[in-house]
């Protein structure tokens, strides 16, 4: 099976402007989750959809959202970048919805706002 | 809300010798996970731990669950190069499914 994959791996963006990213999960996972990764915050979750629907949401601005389509593909949008921004942002897909179900990661887009 | 504290940050040992990460939550879980990242990878499930003082073991790694499920170890007896990275655990609300992550214990060893 294909693992997880995210696109793109690296992105430079300038402040202010926007950004997508996308995700496939494992054929057969359901769930999306999306986790920002920093040297100082280590994982935050973002989001996680399940079936098209945002079934939990972590402590990030309105700026960041996403959304998951039919097949299961997810992207996030990330509006008016802010330098802080800049991070690893992972994916992660799973069989369930949240608890019980093990993550399996992409290898992850590495943005930097300059 | 939910906080999950890893402890230590960092951990520097001679290869050989044993190491051991801690995770504490500030809530009851259903479960934790804990996964491995290596430098410039992605982070990799290890295993779930779901039942009061449930004890794993994964060749020279011990798991294990606290009776009160809010606290949880991995042990690596013995540690190689290859263990090099980053141990995360990753412990699930009892109440509201959230899956909250530690901030890792970045591990090196000298051969």
């Amino acid at each position: 099976k294909a693992g997880v994959t995210q696109t793109p791996r690296y992105l430079i963006k300038t402040r202010g402007q926007q950004v997508t990213l996308s995700c496939s999960p494992i054929s057969g996972h359901r769930s999306v989750s999306w986790y920002q990764q920093t040297p100082g915050q280590g994982l935050q979750f973002l989001f996680e959809y399940f079936s098209e629907t945002q079934r939990n949401k972590g402590n990030f601005p309105g700026r960041f959202s996403g959304r998951q389509f039919s097949n299961s593909r997810s992207e996030m949008n990330v509006s008016t970048l802010e330098l802080g921004d800049s991070a690893l942002y992972l994916c992660a897909s799973s069989l369930g919805s949240g608890s019980h179900s093990p993550l399996h990661f992409g290898n992850g887009t590495r943005l930097t706002v300059t | 809300g939910q906080q999950v504290m890893q402890i230590p940050q960092y951990q520097h040992v001679q290869e050989g010798e044993d190491f051991t990460t801690y995770c504490n939550s500030s809530t009851t879980l259903s479960n934790i996970q804990w996964y491995k990242q290596r430098p410039g990878g992605h982070p990799v499930f290890l295993i779930q731990l779901v039942k009061s003082g449930e004890v794993k073991k994964q060749k020279r790694l011990t798991f294990q669950f606290g009776e009160a499920k809010k606290n949880s170890s991995l042990h690596i007896t013995a540690t190689q190069t290859t263990d090099v990275g980053t141990y995360f655990c990753a412990g699930n609300n009892r109440n509201n499914n959230d899956m909250r992550f530690g901030a890792g214990t970045r591990l090196t060893v000298k051969p």
